[in-house]
């Protein structure tokens, strides 16, 4: 089937807005990943879910991050009251298993967060 | 000082030389991961190592565990090998997430 998705894939907001980006997995995936990737940067682990329960959330800047994955498939992480330094590509990743280390992950094209 | 260590930074190649990039790491892994980012954001995986070294085409991946160090080669470069490439390791202490390194951007003229 078709690989991970993510909408939107550019998004502009104003200092202060709320925004939410959307990630699908490949169907059937146990594990999602979030990252965040500031510019000139490698990927930063953000939050990982198996299933529809979020098991790691250590890499979360703020509380103003918030992610959710109720039906254990489609994804969504929220930024409330965005800031400047929000400003990155949002990744998601999604494995088959869950959280194994043998399995790889699959990477969605991202979404650019561009805070003005 | 960061635990996933990729060098060089930035690499300029012309058509047809053989390519190394390296990645080093300080702490304990289950699983070290060689990614390529294309313009635009789209990461593909490469390899993933435990140990040894893999061939996939031009392109070899090895691993030396003892030295917590890997290297990526890329044999009889072209212009379509210009890309970011990403090494990343699962360590035993992060527990699922990846550990990325900086990245390493190589550009191939013709």
């Amino acid at each position: 089937g078709a690989g991970v998705s993510q909408s939107p894939r550019y998004k502009v907001a104003k200092r202060g807005q709320d925004v939410a980006l959307r990630c699908d997995p490949i169907s059937g995936h146990v594990s999602l990943f979030w990252y965040q990737q500031a510019l000139g940067q490698g990927p930063e682990f953000l939050t990982y879910f198996q299933n529809e329960a979020q098991l790691d959330k250590s890499g979360l800047p703020s509380d103003r991050f918030f992610a959710e994955r109720p039906e254990g498939s489609v994804s969504t992480l929220k930024i409330q009251r965005t800031q400047q330094e929000d400003s990155a590509v949002y990744l998601c990743a999604s494995s088959l298993g869950g959280g194994r280390s043998t399995d790889t992950q699959y990477f969605g094209p991202g979404t650019r967060l561009t805070v003005l | 000082k960061n635990e996933v260590e990729q060098s060089p930074q930035n690499l300029t190649a012309q058509e047809g030389e053989f390519i190394t990039i390296n990645c080093s790491y300080s702490v304990g892994i289950s699983a070290l991961h060689w990614l390529q980012q294309h313009p635009g954001g789209g990461i593909v995986s490469l390899f993933m190592l435990s140990s040894g070294k893999k061939k996939h085409g031009r392109l070899i991946a090895t691993i030396n565990i003892q030295e917590k160090h890997s290297s990526l080669h890329i044999t009889a470069s072209h212009p379509r090998d210009s890309a970011v490439y990403i090494c990343a390791v699962r360590s035993h202490q992060a527990g699922t997430a990846l550990i990325f390194g900086k990245g390493t951007t190589l550009s191939v003229s013709s």
